[in-house]
């Protein structure tokens, strides 16, 4: 079945540039998301990527896909403390009746002052 | 657009005692999901709808379990009997339905907490 594998914890200084990484297993995985999660919150979207692209940017936002590795990675430029949360990783497979995303157990970002 | 929104944020039940959340989705969302989630892991899949049709259902979705969506708009999950085990952070979320990306936009989550 699927799975998504991530590191459990990230600590970078402010103004660093953190580099989160996700494996996933599926190889029909079509879509890959990034939510961000802050404690007793909601997941946010953060950013996605198709899987027949190599990366996407999004203002301090660059997604990386290796889709031969079956690899995904975040990089968060200029990392402040509000950006610390945490990130999940997510796939979907592109049938039109796949409607579930599998997710990561999360990367928890800490960003030190 | 108000987002996905979530009744109850938080319920606190005794262990046996029914529980129901509510979901309103973003308006015009067709598509329509239930995820679990507990501490230190990520949203675990339980069942979603389009409009009002269930389509797929997670086996971790016991039948104590049951979802709604009877008109295609709001949905609701009903816990029975419910079990320590229970106890997790009920996320639900919606989708356009479209083709494409179809990204799903979460609620901020029911807490369920089983003593």
């Amino acid at each position: 079945g699927e799975d998504v594998e991530q590191s459990l914890f990230l600590s970078v200084r402010e103004g660093d540039s953190s580099v989160i990484n996700c494996t996933y297993t599926d190889s029909s995985s079509t879509y890959l998301y990034w939510y961000k999660q802050e404690p007793g919150a909601g997941l946010q979207l953060l950013t996605y990527i198709f899987s027949n692209m190599d990366m996407k940017q999004d203002q301090r936002l660059t997604v990386l896909l290796n889709k031969k590795d079956k690899h995904l990675s975040l990089r968060i430029a200029d990392t402040q403390t509000g950006d610390s949360a945490i990130y999940f990783c997510a796939e979907r497979s592109g049938s039109t009746n796949a409607g579930k995303s599998t997710f990561g157990d999360g990367t928890t970002l800490t960003v030190k002052p | 657009d108000t987002g996905v929104s979530q009744n109850p944020r938080h319920k606190i039940t005794k262990r046996g005692q029914n529980v129901t959340f509510r979901c309103d989705p973003i308006s015009e969302h067709n598509r329509l999901y239930w995820y679990r989630q507990t501490l230190g892991q990520g949203p675990e899949f339980l069942t979603y709808f389009q409009n009002e049709a269930q389509l797929e259902k997670s086996r971790l979705l016991s039948d104590r379990f049951s979802a709604e969506r009877p008109k295609g708009s709001f949905s609701t999950l009903e816990i029975q009997r419910t079990e320590q085990g229970d106890s997790a952070m009920y996320l639900c979320a919606s989708s356009p339905g479209t083709s494409g990306t179809d990204t799903q936009y979460f609620g901020p989550g029911t807490r369920l907490t089983v003593l």
